[in-house]
């Protein structure tokens, strides 16, 4: 299946928490999984990534958890910030298939309040 | 370093009615992306290019039409246009396969 589930749809955090964005892939051909955060008016740029021999990765605040036997994988944002506030889309390529298409889940939404 | 640039920014189009999203990328791609977005739908891809005279129809490709003549631009093309093409367009590239892709800024589509 070409998909990736991607959960909560929103969310809304006080400054200093720490959100947490879901997906999950049924795909096995499924080898790199990168994270885009887009902010109003503006296309997505690439925040994190991660390939599925690998269960974590950190980059500054941004953390990714793989867990491969279950497909799944998550997004944590450390100490957020208000200008953290944007919208979150995972996403996954099937690297055998040399296209580099992005399979994007559905985004979401974060307000970090102040 | 312009990167993906995409035009035009904003556009009303009346139903029936053709036109042309541009999109010219300066890093010497050889793919490259065009994906819609609607609210709460995530992007879906219409049309990707691996190369220069190569092609192929992405999720949607329904309605519309691209070319890739140059490795630098990649338009795209809607015929008759309808209601339901009414989306925010990007334009995206990438050196390879699994690379870091780059986006436009995205182009926003009314068609009344």
């Amino acid at each position: 299946q070409q998909q990736v589930k991607q959960s909560p749809q929103s969310l809304i955090v006080q400054k200093g928490g720490i959100p947490i964005i879901n997906c999950a892939y049924e795909n096995t051909a499924f080898d790199y999984f990168p994270w885009y955060q887009q902010f109003p008016g503006k296309g997505p740029a690439l925040l994190i990534a991660i390939r599925p021999d690998v269960s974590e990765k950190k980059e500054g605040r941004f953390t990714i958890s793989f867990n491969k036997s279950a497909k799944q994988f998550s997004l944590h944002i450390m100490d957020s910030q208000p200008g953290d506030s944007a919208t979150y889309f995972c996403a996954a390529i099937d690297g055998s298939s040399n296209t580099g298409k992005l399979i994007f889940g559905q985004g979401t939404t974060l307000q970090v309040k102040p | 370093n312009a990167g993906v640039t995409q035009t035009p920014k904003f556009r009303i189009l009346k139903i029936g009615q053709s036109m042309t999203l541009q999109c010219t990328q300066d890093m010497n791609h050889n793919y490259m992306y065009w994906y819609r977005q609607d609210p709460g739908m995530g992007l879906k891809l219409i049309y990707y290019s691996v190369g220069a005279g190569i092609t192929d129809k992405g999720e949607v490709p329904n309605g519309y039409n691209v070319s890739r003549s140059t490795t630098e631009d990649f338009p795209l093309r809607l015929e008759l246009a309808a209601p339901s093409q009414t989306s925010v367009y990007f334009c995206a590239s990438s050196s390879s396969n699994g690379n870091t892709i780059y986006f436009g800024e995205g182009s926003w589509l009314t068609v009344v």
